[in-house]
């Protein structure tokens, strides 16, 4: 079964750092999505990405977020320079539309440590 | 803008009975499907069911099963013969289908304990 794939499993990285997170999402999908998930939280919506571009985006993702599709299998976030309050769960998903086509499927999330 | 609740943030059921998990919403929108994910220790987002609004009967997969209240807005999840491996963070989460804004809404999550 096709499924999202997302590397590293764990990242630590120091305060100010820049820090990428990578994606495969599947093959045949056309939307992804960035969440987050501070531990024992909600999950918070960060950023959709459709037609290489950003169809959408939270409060949470300013100037330091961004998001790139660099070569039409990989989707990144990037995080500028880390602050403590970056630490956390970041999930990746991506979907299709369409009523056939609506659940979302995530990966396994990259645990964010930022020290 | 569309909200999801949560209003348990903690519920236990002894193995092998039912146990219901709530979850209502808030939309002006018409066309829109709802989902439950399982998040288990390993954080893994994991698809349990979804429902498609313009459709009356509720959906069921195995020993999953929900209440769709289109009209109250509510939508919840029962679970049967609740089993050891069912002990998890469940998420209730909206899509809307009518217009570009795509994302899944969670709610805040209800951690299910699943007691020998």
């Amino acid at each position: 079964e096709p499924e999202v794939t997302q590397t590293p499993s764990h990242q630590v990285t120091q305060m100010g750092q820049e820090v990428i997170l990578r994606c495969v999402p599947i093959s045949n999908h056309l939307y992804f999505y960035w969440y987050r998930q501070i531990l024992g939280q909600k999950v918070e919506f960060l950023v959709s990405f459709y037609n290489n571009e950003i169809s959408e985006k939270s409060e949470i993702f300013d100037d330091q977020f961004s998001v790139e599709r660099p070569d039409g299998s990989n989707f990144t976030l990037k995080i500028r320079s880390t602050k403590l309050e970056d630490s956390a769960m970041y999930f990746c998903a991506s979907s299709n539309r369409g009523r056939l086509n609506t659940e979302a499927f995530f990966g396994q999330g990259t645990r964010l440590t930022v020290v | 803008a569309q909200t999801v609740t949560q209003s348990q943030p903690e519920m236990s059921v002894q193995e092998a009975e039912t146990v219901t998990l709530s979850c209502t919403y808030d939309t002006s929108e018409s066309d829109y499907y709802l989902f439950w994910y399982k998040q288990p220790p390993s954080r893994q987002m994991i698809l349990v069911i979804r429902q498609e609004a313009y459709k009356q009967q509720n959906a069921t997969e195995n020993r999953f099963s929900v209440n769709f209240q289109k009209a109250a807005k509510s939508f919840s999840l029962k679970i049967s013969d609740s089993q050891l491996g069912d002990a998890a963070m469940y998420f209730c989460a909206y899509r809307s289908l009518m217009n570009r804004d795509d994302k899944i809404i969670f709610g805040k999550g209800t951690r299910l304990h699943i007691l020998p």
